[in-house]
């Protein structure tokens, strides 16, 4: 089973736009990770947040994360045809649990 | 290596054939991941090892799945009689230290399952 559950399941914007993606998860975490996949490749990490953290950056990422709703979000800015790819966010247990990911098209 | 490789990348199958997939991780990783992932879906978890020990086979869906990785390095991932739903891109990753949550998973390019 998957805990994670992304939305939208699809986004399409224009390069240059910001994308965002939500995530949210049913059980308490320590953490919560963003991964992206690229058509026919492995996963890519992105950008982990911790539990006790609201908001992180990492150059044109943001994540943010409310516990209390258990949900986090991630957002992409100034977008470009490069960041076109699914992206999935990863709650931990002892292993990761994966949502079902945004597929992200970015037309240039 | 400089990331975890995995091989074969394809592999077809016939229905009731056995198979193989291995697993490099990045030398040093203490953890290793196996996951699923069909079509359109995001990953699932089938199986961690931490060194040689499998410390979680929960996620196997039968006992057709057995993992193995005996020398605390590379792993292999083994599908006896091979069923048209175990079709998916099988991904292994591997992390350095014990805990998964707290850590990075650097993923392999995954090896594609066919089933005819």
């Amino acid at each position: 089973s998957q805990q994670g559950e992304e939305d939208p399941q699809a986004l399409s914007i224009q390069e240059g736009e910001n994308a965002t993606m939500n995530c949210s998860y049913k059980t308490s975490i320590n953490n919560l990770q963003w991964y992206r996949q690229n058509s026919g490749r492995g996963l890519v990490h992105l950008i982990l947040i911790r539990s006790n953290e609201r908001e992180k950056h990492s150059g044109r990422l943001r994540v943010t994360l409310d516990t209390s709703k258990k949900s986090s979000s991630l957002l992409i800015t100034a977008s470009r045809a490069a960041d076109t790819a699914s992206y999935f966010c990863a709650t931990d247990a002892f292993q990761f649990y994966f949502g079902t990911g945004t597929s992200l098209t970015v037309i240039p | 290596g400089a990331g975890v490789s995995q091989s074969p990348r394809y592999k077809v199958a016939k229905r009731g054939q056995d198979v193989a997939l291995r697993c490099d991780p990045i030398s040093g990783h203490v953890s290793l991941f196996w996951y699923q992932q069909a079509l359109g879906q995001g990953p699932e978890f089938l199986t961690y090892f931490q060194n040689e020990a499998q410390l979680d086979k929960s996620g196997l869906p039968s006992d057709r799945f057995f993992a193995e990785r005996p020398e605390g390095s590379v792993s292999t991932l083994k599908i006896q009689r091979t069923q048209q739903e175990d079709s998916a891109v099988y991904l292994c990753a591997s992390s350095l230290v014990v805990l998964a949550g707290d850590n990075e998973q650097f993923f392999g390019p995954g090896t594609r399952l066919t089933v005819l």
